[in-house]
């Protein structure tokens, strides 16, 4: 299965500011996402990271807010722009991996986000 | 018809019981029923998962029962273990969309 490092584990940030997340897979992978999970709660879906191109974002998520780049197949990176305290929550990278019906979802160690 | 009802919410379990998480779903276009075990301060990891052509997937201690009619499946763990303890997600998806997650169970085992 594909091994999925995420920096920073974790970080302490200030409200207004701006946070960088990078996704690196030890692997190259077709699909790349990037999910939000809040203390206690489910994964929701931000987007879906498309190699040299716009990420496709889903419902209540804009591209000013959560700014995705893919540059090749094994990286991506998310960042959570102009911070507030409802931005604190968990940020994960998940890859698609293998083809039909083999096809696995993987999620990597996460980033745990508090903003003050 | 995109949900996952996940059921329950918590569970508490004597050590060596069985624990059983139930999961229904409505879209009948599913066809890949993964569970993800999440340890406190970890990402999520796939345990165990199906697909519908087949009712039951064992792997050690963990199986999936599927009801296709019914539209249910569920997660079993024989003998469970303290190590157990962790926050399972049931998912469903199929090829062509995005893969949907239970609320999650939060399961505690007693030693």
């Amino acid at each position: 299965s594909a091994v999925i490092s995420q920096k920073p584990s974790r970080d302490i940030c200030q409200r207004g500011t701006s946070l960088t997340i990078q996704c690196q897979v030890d692997s190259q992978v077709t699909m790349m996402f990037w999910y939000r999970q809040q203390p206690g709660q489910s994964l929701t879906l931000i987007a879906t990271a498309n190699q040299g191109s716009e990420a496709t974002y889903e419902s209540g998520f804009v591209i000013d807010k959560f700014p995705i780049s893919r540059p090749n197949l094994t990286f991506s990176t998310l960042t959570v722009s102009n911070m507030s305290p409802e931005d604190s929550s968990i940020y994960l990278c998940s890859v698609l991996e293998g083809a039909w019906i083999l096809e696995t979802q993987y999620f990597g160690p996460g980033t745990r986000l508090l903003v003050l | 018809q995109q949900q996952v009802k996940q059921s329950p919410q918590s569970l508490i379990v004597q050590k060596g019981g069985i624990s059983i998480i139930n999961c229904a779903y409505e879209n009948t276009a599913f066809d890949y029923f993964p569970w993800y075990q999440q340890f406190p301060g970890k990402g999520p990891a796939l345990l165990i998962a199906i697909r519908p052509d087949v009712s039951e997937k064992k792997e050690g201690r963990f199986t999936i029962s599927f009801n296709k009619s019914a539209k249910q499946f569920s997660l079993h763990i024989m003998d469970s273990q303290p190590g157990d303890s962790a926050t399972y997600f049931c998912a469903a998806s199929n090829r062509d969309d995005k893969i949907i997650f239970g609320k999650g169970t939060r399961l505690h085992i007693l030693p």
